[in-house]
């Protein structure tokens, strides 16, 4: 089977740093791609690390680390519009991506 | 299409009627995908496309859904007898093939049984 923890919630200020974690237990693993979804709307893709590492792009950056099966998604100088709910996705051989249940993200002024 | 489209985007029927849901992918992506989503959780995938044919059906939660997809191109999701707890946002994505890890979501269903 396949699983990906994250944390349910965070919290942080207008400006501030975040670091959403992912833990991965998964079968024939190619990557990790990072979601975000605002409330009522659809996901849309942030980011994907195939290679152990950091991905950067703009304000967001993106880890992997393969023999930790663990990833996170790094957020700098938050703002207001970031509040939104963050899922890491897992890339297997099936050609599919397996979810994991969402992070909560309250930015705050 | 600029994006992936779906319809209805809102569906209210009642306990054991027959739904019908259509995702439009964007043009050129030979893989579709159906997730659902209930309230504050993650996303269910329930079935994958490659072309026309469905590689992989597990994620489909009972008997009563089912899925096709003609033309490699739109696909329709139908819920035979529905029950409450079929209630959920339906999405759609498509991705071109290769990349699987970027997917491309629509808007969803939201559908409500009563």
């Amino acid at each position: 089977g396949q699983s990906l923890e994250q944390p349910s919630e965070v919290t942080a200020v207008e400006g501030a740093i975040v670091q959403i974690n992912c833990t991965y237990q998964t079968s024939g693993f190619y990557g990790l791609s990072w979601y975000q979804q605002h409330d009522g709307g659809a996901p849309t893709f942030l980011s994907y690390n195939a290679l152990d590492g950091l991905e950067e792009t703009g304000r967001f950056s993106s880890f992997l680390s393969r023999s930790d099966s663990y990833g996170y998604l790094l957020l700098q100088e938050l703002q207001m519009k970031d509040s939104a709910s963050y899922f890491c996705a897992a890339n297997n051989a099936g050609n599919m991506l397996t979810f994991g249940g969402g992070t909560r993200l309250m930015v705050k002024p | 299409g600029a994006g992936v489209s779906q319809s209805p985007s809102n569906k209210v029927t009642e306990k054991g009627k027959d739904v019908e849901l259509r995702c439009d992918p964007i043009s050129g992506h030979t893989a579709l995908y159906w997730y659902r989503q209930s309230l504050g959780q993650g996303l269910e995938f329930l079935i994958y496309f490659q072309g026309n044919s469905a590689p992989d059906k597990s994620g489909l939660p009972s008997d009563r859904f089912s899925a096709e997809r003609t033309g490699g191109s739109v696909s329709t999701l139908t819920i035979q007898r529905t029950q409450q707890e079929d209630s959920a946002v339906y999405l759609c994505a498509s991705s071109f093939p290769g990349s699987f890890h970027e997917q491309f979501f629509g808007p969803g269903t939201r559908l409500t049984v009563l």
